[in-house]
């Protein structure tokens, strides 16, 4: 059990365009759903936490109005990447947990923006 | 600032050796620590977990030893494959994860 998928795994859009990124626990519900950044051989940063209904609570110096973030159910939550840049290129991964317990990681979605 | 950091950045060991990944950590009040395992291009995978008040932990081929009078967290993976070459983290529960840097290992055949 405790499977969450991202999707798209991989996704390449040009600079100005918004990319939206899924996460879904898929055999759990998930109470708290958390969306980490990663770059190349660094460890992951955690951007917003987000609670099913409630307004994501974003970590210091990340952008509310650029990542979107929409928890609509519990076994959902959404960010989107609005007018993105290059400079946004990174490995998104989202993770999922259920009351207390353990966090569980997504797959990831590599983004590239040209 | 609190945080939890690694050792070691990398770390090569012999396939079939045990392999001992290290952590400290700097907040006393955290109770709750983890160890994941990323391979590359992939999200981390849950490897073993454990609460403050134990200091072993066992798994299969894996056991996380902690010390909380060091603050020092610990992974030992027992006979090591070539499978097991990835990233590992380790992470503090603190109401929210708090990842060290991360050490790479690489186990050579």
């Amino acid at each position: 059990g405790a499977v969450v998928s991202q999707h798209p795994s991989r996704v390449i859009c040009k600079s100005g365009t918004s990319v939206k990124i899924e996460c879904r626990s898929l055999d759990f519900q998930a109470t708290t759903m958390f969306w980490y950044r990663q770059f190349p051989k660094q460890s992951l940063m955690l951007m917003a936490t987000s609670n099913e209904g409630s307004k994501a609570t974003y970590e210091q110096g990340v952008e509310k109005d650029k990542f979107l973030i929409n928890h609509a159910s519990l076994t959902l939550s959404t960010l989107t990447v609005t007018s993105a840049h290059p400079e946004d290129s990174s490995f998104y991964i989202c993770s999922a947990m259920r009351q207390r317990e353990t966090q569980y990681f997504g797959p990831g979605t590599r983004l590239l923006v040209l | 600032g609190e945080s939890v950091g690694l050792h070691l950045p990398t770390l090569s060991v012999q396939e079939g050796d045990n392999s001992i990944i290290n952590c400290a950590y700097s907040n006393s009040a955290s109770d709750y620590f983890i160890w994941y395992k990323q391979e590359s291009g992939k999200g981390p995978q849950f490897i073993i977990d454990i609460r403050s008040n134990m200091d072993k932990r066992q798994g299969q081929r894996v056991t996380v030893l902690l010390n909380k009078t060091v603050k020092h967290l610990s992974l030992q993976i027992a006979a090591t494959q070539p499978g097991d070459s990835a990233v590992y983290f380790c992470a503090e529960d603190r109401n929210q994860f708090y990842f060290g840097t991360g050490t790479s290992l690489t186990v050579i055949p």
